[in-house]
């Protein structure tokens, strides 16, 4: 089955800072990439996708690259706030008929003012 | 319009106890998620609903749980016997299909005795 690994498991960076977060997958198949972010005490959020007919997706200050030849796809968020401090996960599936997500492990952001 | 919502918010029952957490997708979506997620962790997929259907129950951590779900709608997660390793964060998700964008709900936070 599918494998995802996600770096780093902290990061702490100051206001305005960017942050960058990895992860690699394991399933070829594997076509579509999105990333959740979750605060305390509350369920995932839907802040990003990306689907492997693009490389690179852009929403304001987030970004998602996707790099299909080594299974990799990273988040970055540019020009941090404090309120972007969240935990955040990122995930693989297949997007067609049988589907299921598989999470990686999460990234706890801390913005520092 | 409604997310995804999930009762109780909160659940305390005693070792050896059922319980049953309820899970109410976005109106018009046809595919429904279980994931639970213990504390510091990812989130583990349980099983998915496409209508009323479960076509893979091998998600599920034991044969204490079960899941069904009736008129293509509401969820109902049920674990028997419950036991001190349940303890966690069951998280709900829906999607318009199977393969689209999963919304989640707040969870399930489930502490046993």
């Amino acid at each position: 089955g599918e494998n995802v690994e996600q770096h780093p498991s902290t990061l702490s960076v100051q206001e305005g800072d960017s942050a960058v977060i990895k992860c690699t997958y394991s399933d070829s198949a594997s076509n579509y990439f999105p990333w959740y972010k979750q605060e305390l005490g509350k369920g995932p959020q839907l802040i990003i996708d990306i689907r492997s007919n693009v490389g690179e997706k852009k929403d304001q200050r987030i970004a998602v690259t996707l790099n299909k030849t080594a299974k990799h796809f990273s988040l970055h968020i540019t020009e941090t706030q404090p309120e972007d401090s969240a935990v955040y996960f990122c995930a693989a599936g297949v997007n067609s008929g049988y589907s299921t997500l598989t999470f990686g492990k999460g990234t706890m952001l801390l913005v520092s003012p | 319009g409604a997310g995804v919502s999930q009762s109780p918010s909160n659940k305390v029952t005693e070792k050896g106890k059922d319980v049953e957490l309820r899970c109410d997708p976005i109106s018009g979506h046809t595919a429904l998620y279980w994931y639970r997620q213990s504390l510091g962790q990812g989130l583990e997929f349980l099983i998915y609903f496409q209508g009323n259907s479960a076509p893979d129950k091998s998600g599920l951590p034991s044969d204490r749980f079960s899941a069904e779900r009736t008129g293509g709608s509401v969820s109902t997660l049920t674990i028997q016997r419950t036991q001190q390793e349940d303890s966690a964060v069951y998280l709900c998700a829906s999607s318009i299909g199977l393969g689209e964008t999963q919304y989640f709900g707040p969870g399930t936070r489930l502490l046993v005795l």
